[in-house]
């Protein structure tokens, strides 16, 4: 167990849809990140948040959007959902951004299946 | 911009063999570099990482690596290959963007290594 816990483990769905993907970081990491992994795109960045900001932004979709909330745990809202979403959404956590920080823990990942 | 290269999608290899997996970067900083596992069904594991100072770097499982500037490399070795090293291997750089988010990982598109009998 990481200590980084994500929700829910597997989701299906139609095309068309929304969906909200929970992340719970690490006891003591201020950092989120999520990630998406696909067969064709490999582990793709898509944001960062510390401490409730956005801090950096990848290649996420405007149909995308995600937070932090005070108590640091993080929400991925994915809507409109098309075929191509279907990948495994991983989310990370660090302790900061600090330069002992750069260690990423990744929690177990969230697999999005859109039929 | 910071970017990483993995040499072979897939590696296959004997058990007991030496396994290599290669890894190249591109950063105009200097760079924090890592190496991650990822199991069947799994989230990502770091391996070890580099950041300053010793540039043989050892980590989880037998598992070491190399930085080497000149190069432009951080290949992973590993002496003598177990069937639970089958998996899939993703080497990252750290990035540093205007916003401070410099933790952010730009990872390579991964070796599956296969490790037969």
């Amino acid at each position: 167990d990481s200590g980084v816990t994500q929700t829910p483990k597997h989701l299906i769905t139609a095309t068309g849809q929304r969906v909200t993907l929970r992340c719970s970081p690490r006891s003591g990491d201020l950092s989120v990140y999520w990630y998406q992994q696909s067969l064709d795109q490999g582990l793709q960045f898509l944001i960062q948040y510390y401490n409730g900001e956005e801090r950096a932004k990848g290649n996420i979709l405007e149909r995308f959007s995600a937070q932090q909330f005070p108590d640091l745990h993080s929400e991925l809202n994915l809507s409109s959902l098309e075929l191509g979403d279907s990948a495994l959404y991983f989310c990370a956590s660090s302790r900061g951004v600090g330069t002992g920080a750069n260690v990423l823990t990744f929690g177990a990942g969230s697999r999005l299946t859109v039929l | 911009a910071q970017s990483v290269t993995q040499l072979g999608s897939h590696v296959s290899v004997s058990e007991g063999a030496l396994v290599l997996l290669r890894c190249n970067y591109s950063s105009s900083v200097p760079p924090y570099l890592f190496w991650y596992v990822q199991y069947p069904n799994q989230g990502l594991q770091l391996l070890l990482k580099y950041t300053t100072g010793a540039t043989l770097v050892k980590g989880i499982n037998g598992f070491e690596a190399e930085f080497k500037k000149s190069e432009t490399s951080f290949h992973l070795t590993k002496p003598s290959a177990h069937m639970s090293d089958a998996a899939e291997y993703f080497c990252a750089v750290r990035t540093i963007t205007n916003s401070g988010g410099y933790n952010k990982l730009i990872f390579g598109a991964g070796t599956r290594l296969a490790v037969h009998p």
